[in-house]
């Protein structure tokens, strides 16, 4: 079974740049997350789909980041304008409901806005 | 406002060195705690879940148990290849949906 795919796996901006990060869940899975991990912390909720529809979005900073999941498959998470406390790893997670036990993780995205 | 901390933030043990690290919580309407393991530049892991106090769950040379306020994960006899970052999470039940809910984990490492 193929897992959750995320690309790029490393991306430098300079601040104020606009960056975006894609999501591919597994197959099946009706739930998709975006967390975000600052370095020595615990992963950060930023929004969470189920199937294309927000479920909660309470912790994104809506101002400069936007996320999509169209066609309830694929996700793209954006951030516009990036600022340098946006240096972070992104990861991107589904699980097949969200009743669900299991959170399967992607590898992330590591972002550094210099 | 839901809380799950845990402690140490970091810890040193040789190989054999049986250990335990903490998650306590403080969240309404609780529908899950879960553990799960982080590597160096990798998402985390899934490793339990548990649902309620009493429960224990065991994996290897892991076990996982339950009370109202927290959860510990036992670690017996140790290998330098447990060496991770442990991450708790809870999941409540919030206005009809389920927010899982991290906390910082426990750097472990494990020397040989």
């Amino acid at each position: 079974e193929a897992g959750v795919a995320q690309s790029p796996r490393y991306k430098i901006i300079e601040k104020r740049q606009s960056v975006a990060f894609w999501c591919n869940p597994i197959s099946g899975h009706a739930t998709l997350y975006w967390y975000q991990q600052i370095l020595g912390q615990g992963p950060k909720l930023l929004i969470q789909f189920q199937n294309n529809g927000v479920v909660d979005d309470s912790q994104l900073p809506k101002d400069r980041f936007s996320a999509e999941r169209l066609k309830g498959v694929d996700s793209t998470l954006k951030i516009q304008p990036a600022k340098l406390e946006d240096s972070a790893v992104y990861l991107c997670a589904s699980s097949s409901g969200q009743g669900s036990e299991k959170l399967f993780f992607g590898s992330g995205t590591q972002l550094s806005v210099l | 406002e839901d809380q799950v901390t845990q402690s140490p933030e970091a810890l040193r043990l040789q190989e054999g060195e049986s250990s335990s690290l903490n998650c306590s919580y403080t969240v309404s309407g609780l529908r899950g705690l879960f553990w799960y393991r982080q590597d160096p530049g990798k998402g985390p892991e899934f490793l339990f879940t548990l649902y309620s106090a009493g429960e224990e769950k065991e994996k290897e040379r892991l076990k996982a148990t339950l009370t109202k306020k927290e959860s510990f994960l036992h670690i017996t006899a140790p290998k330098p290849e447990d060496s991770a970052t442990y991450l708790c999470a809870v999941r409540a039940a919030s206005g009809g949906s389920y927010i899982p809910t991290f906390g910082r984990g426990t750097s472990l490492i494990v020397h040989p």
